[in-house]
């Protein structure tokens, strides 16, 4: 069951830039997204998330941003910190689905200083 | 800030022998979850509870897992009969009820290895 899928396992970034995760799904009845971050032996934590009607959500150095007809959505930081470094997670949510999430496989950031 | 508790954070079984891993979610909330990761895995949902009752739960969700939740603030899950699979990192979650909770907040998980 591929329905939220990370495609790069790993991103590197230097300090400063833009850093840009991606991730792809596959079911359109997904009403909402989110991205978590992930820090080892740590529970996943809120990051940022955007309805379905919507195509781009900004919250301080994170934006989201959602393409329907590509079945798309993008996290974007920026400017990229050394304390950014962490696993992210794109998860994906359907008001029919009583909260649960499905989540993709996550891509590790390192941003270098 | 409120935040969901785990424990213990770790758990070593040995094969067949059953585990108890314990959550307390935030207080107002409403909705629970167990969810798992295998490492170097995605994370898994294993099953959402609202109102004393399962309301979803998946294929990995089988028989020799159950979930309870005692009393007003712990949300429980058994396993009966440990395998070897099921060592993972297993999180608690839980979400208020109101428009936009749509988010879960995660426990720190409970890292279970079976022997």
């Amino acid at each position: 069951d591929q329905q939220v899928k990370q495609n790069s396992p790993s991103l590197s970034v230097q300090e400063g830039r833009i850093s840009i995760l991606n991730c792809d799904y596959t079911n359109s009845m997904f009403d909402y997204f989110l991205w978590y971050k992930k820090y080892p032996a740590e529970g996943p934590t809120f990051l940022i998330s955007i309805s379905s009607i919507k195509d781009k959500n900004e919250d301080g150095r994170f934006t989201v941003f959602l393409n329907k007809s590509a079945k798309h959505l993008s996290l974007h930081i920026v400017p990229s910190q050394p304390g950014d470094s962490a696993v992210y997670f794109c998860a994906a949510g359907d008001y029919n689905q009583g909260g649960k999430l499905i989540f993709g496989q996550g891509t590790e950031l390192s941003v270098k200083p | 800030e409120p935040e969901v508790t785990q424990t213990p954070s770790h758990q070593v079984t040995q094969m067949g022998q059953e585990v108890i891993l314990r959550c307390v979610p935030i207080s107002n909330h409403l909705y629970f979850y167990w969810y798992r990761q295998i490492l170097g895995q995605k994370v898994e949902f294993l099953v959402s509870f609202y109102n004393n009752e399962i309301s979803e739960k998946s294929e990995i969700f089988d028989d020799q897992f159950s979930v309870e939740r005692p009393d007003g603030s712990n949300f429980t899950l058994k396993i009966r009969s440990t395998k070897l699979e099921d060592s993972a990192m297993y999180f608690c979650a839980s979400r208020k009820r109101d428009h936009g909770g749509e988010k879960l907040f995660f426990g720190s998980g409970t890292q279970l290895s079976v022997l």
